[in-house]
């Protein structure tokens, strides 16, 4: 079974650019989960989609970022413009459905850093 | 608001010896408790889950992990360490009546050493 896909793997980018990040789910799953994960910390969830509606954002900070998963499949985190502050390692994870009690599956990660 | 505190920012086991991962969580109600293990350079791996019934939960890699209620606790255990499990270790939770938002613990850096 194929694991959850992102790209790209690292990112540099200057403050005030934009920037997006891809996930393609485990094939079958309907719940799609965004997450920030800065250095010394546990990911934080920045958004929940089951299949292509969202489920959480309230985490999210809307001003500048912005998700999307049309079709129920795939999804994009996007941040415009971007601070120092986002630096940090954005995390896709997918579980067969929104039940708490489904364990999460992760893909690698985009280390994205703002200078 | 639900929270997890992992109190060590780091645990180094000898190999072959047992080895804890502590966990402590606050959550309303009866949680749900997860561990995941990352790998440098890689994503989180799922290694086992608390939900209900029996206190002790074998999960991946001979790991196993204790719930406590009284104690609030779900501390990672292994009776004997490989230098294979030095990685980042995470503990979650989840409120099954409340916000469905998952909640990670800070992490454990464990190192097991030759």
């Amino acid at each position: 079974e194929a694991g959850v896909a992102q790209s790209p793997r690292y990112k540099i980018i200057e403050k005030r650019q934009s920037v997006a990040f891809w996930c393609n789910p485990i094939s079958g799953h309907a719940t799609l989960y965004w997450y920030q994960q800065i250095l010394g910390q546990g990911p934080k969830l920045l958004i929940q989609f089951q299949n292509n509606g969202v489920v959480d954002d309230s985490q999210l900070p809307k001003d500048r970022f912005s998700a999307e998963r049309l079709k129920g499949v795939d999804s994009t985190l996007k941040i415009q413009p971007a601070k120092l502050e986002d630096s940090a390692v954005y995390l896709c994870a997918s579980s067969i459905g929104q039940v708490t009690t489904y364990e999460q599956y992760f893909g690698p990660g985009t280390r994205l850093t703002v200078t | 608001a639900q929270s997890v505190a992992q109190p060590e920012d780091q645990v180094n086991v000898a190999e072959g010896n047992p080895l804890t991962v502590k966990c402590t969580y606050s959550v309303s109600g009866n949680p749900y408790l997860f561990w995941y293990v990352q790998y440098p350079n890689r994503g989180l791996q799922f290694l086992l889950k608390y939900i209900t019934g029996d206190n002790l939960v074998k999960g991946s890699y001979g790991f196993e992990a204790e719930f406590n209620k009284s104690q609030t606790s779900f501390h990672l255990k292994k009776p004997s360490a490989l230098v294979s499990d030095s990685a980042l270790y995470f503990c979650a939770a989840r409120d099954p009546g409340g916000s469905y938002i998952p909640t990670f613990g800070r992490g454990t850096s464990l190192i097991v050493h030759p």
